[in-house]
């Protein structure tokens, strides 16, 4: 089982570009989650999904889009990318067992984007 | 909203020491807390997960605790080897039945040989 996997793994846009990231999972997982990780501020939410076809806003959403049209794989889309958003993009899946959502999250190991 | 507080400063042992590290939350104590840990350029992997009514819970040389008066999580490695020296992440559920999660920043263990 390959986990959670993450293409491209290093990017380098000007700034106005567009590009999507992609995120794949394996492991038949019901949730998935775009992240952001930058200097000092841990983890952010971006955008998550409960299901295939469902998405929903995290805590910094702006400026991003994201789409479920299959179960195994979670797209993130830039349309204009800015400076800002220059960081290291997580994807993260859960299982989700009805009646429990105590379960741990499975990452990949990131994408690398510079906005210049 | 629920902020997570994890010293920012590097923690440095000695090998073959007990490594604590601290992770502390200052709203309304969650239904459970998660500890990840994360190597250079690699992303978070999931170690331990506590519940709210669980003390403590134990993996081989790693213990977590959870005390939800003083709303505090604590991290031990026992037995520390340099290979343990990483990032790890405190990370506390966000509420629903999302499985979303709050992470904090993060503490860096150096563990010396």
């Amino acid at each position: 089982n390959a986990g959670v996997t993450q293409t491209p793994k290093f990017r380098v846009l000007k700034t106005g570009q567009s590009m999507t990231l992609l995120c794949a999972q394996d492991m038949n997982h019901e949730y998935m989650y775009w992240y952001r990780q930058d200097p000092g501020m841990g983890l952010r939410l971006i955008h998550y999904s409960v299901g295939e076809g469902t998405t929903a806003k995290g805590e910094v959403p702006d400026g991003y889009n994201v789409s479920r049209l299959k179960k195994q794989n979670f797209l993130l889309g830039l349309e204009s990318a800015a400076p800002s958003q220059t960081s290291v993009y997580f994807c993260a899946s859960s299982y989700s067992p009805d009646g429990d959502s105590n379960q741990p999250q499975h990452f990949g190991d990131g994408t690398r984007l510079s906005i210049l | 909203s629920q902020k997570i507080e994890q010293n920012s400063e590097a923690l440095n042992i000695q090998e073959g020491k007990t490594a604590t590290l601290t992770c502390n939350y200052t709203n309304y104590s969650p239904a459970y807390l998660q500890w990840y840990r994360q190597d250079p350029g690699r992303g978070p992997v999931f170690l331990l997960l506590i519940r709210e009514n669980e003390k403590e819970k134990r993996k081989e040389r790693l213990k977590v605790t959870f005390d939800t008066t003083l709303k505090q999580s604590l991290f031990h490695i026992t037995a520390s080897q340099p290979a343990d020296s990483a990032t790890y992440l405190c990370a506390l559920e966000d509420g629903g039945a999302t499985n979303k999660l709050i992470f904090g920043t993060g503490t860096l263990l150096a563990v010396q040989p």
